[in-house]
């Protein structure tokens, strides 16, 4: 079965510092990946898609096959990154749809 | 352009009633999908239309369907309430293809009491 694993529910860093939330996937074939991005009383956003290798507000996502992961880095977090993040899977199968991974809680703290 | 629009954005129905929700997506996108988010499940894909035909279809049960009309516009209906329903359901449009990566609505807060 598809799967998005994101472990880490809540992650915690000082403004400033770099930031990596994890992400690991679980598909047999060649996947699409994305990370969506939930701030305070938004929409849930597309933040990046790996095959379009793009860093968007600092952030970048290097797709890794052979560990299956596509962890989200920063290299200095700043406060306004606080949000929800989700990982999502697709290209299952030719099937137009996302699988999410349950989200990393991210805050910054000043 | 005006964003992905869903309405109503509240809505409070009792068991064994049945729901619509709409959704209008960004103009000139074909394809909305409809997800079911959860604090216990998450978001869960509940089924994609493009050109007025179901493409997708999630593991949920055959109270939950939807359709597409000419215009893009689509709709869910909910029948025979259950408690367990009670969430925030997204709907989300794209060009025609989740490579480009969907534009999501602000969704709609279902409580089933």
């Amino acid at each position: 079965a598809q799967r998005v694993t994101q472990p880490e529910k809540l992650l915690s860093v000082f403004k400033g510092a770099p930031v990596e939330l994890k992400c690991n996937y679980s598909y047999s074939g060649s996947p699409e990946l994305f990370w969506y991005v939930q701030y305070s009383r938004q929409r849930l956003q597309l933040l990046l898609r790996h095959i379009s290798r793009e860093s968007i507000k600092g952030f970048t996502a290097d797709l890794n096959k052979g560990e299956t992961s596509f962890h989200l880095k920063k290299p200095f977090a700043q406060e306004e990154d606080s949000a929800m993040y989700y990982c999502a899977l697709s290209g299952i199968q030719g099937a137009q749809k996302l699988v999410f991974g349950q989200g990393t809680r991210l805050t910054i703290n000043p | 352009k005006a964003g992905v629009t869903q309405t109503p954005r509240y809505l409070i129905k009792t068991r064994g009633q049945q729901v619509t929700l709409s959704c209008s997506p960004i103009s000139g996108h074909r394809s909305v999908s409809w997800y079911q988010q959860t604090p216990g499940q998450g978001l869960q894909f509940l089924f994609e239309y493009f050109s007025e035909t179901q493409r997708n279809k999630g593991n949920f049960p055959g109270r939950f369907s939807g359709r597409q009309f000419s215009n893009s516009r689509s709709e869910m209906n909910v029948s025979t309430l259950e408690l367990g329903d009670s969430a925030l359901y997204l709907c989300a449009s794209s060009l025609g293809s989740a490579s480009y990566g969907y534009t999501f609505g602000s969704g709609t807060r279902l409580t089933v009491v």
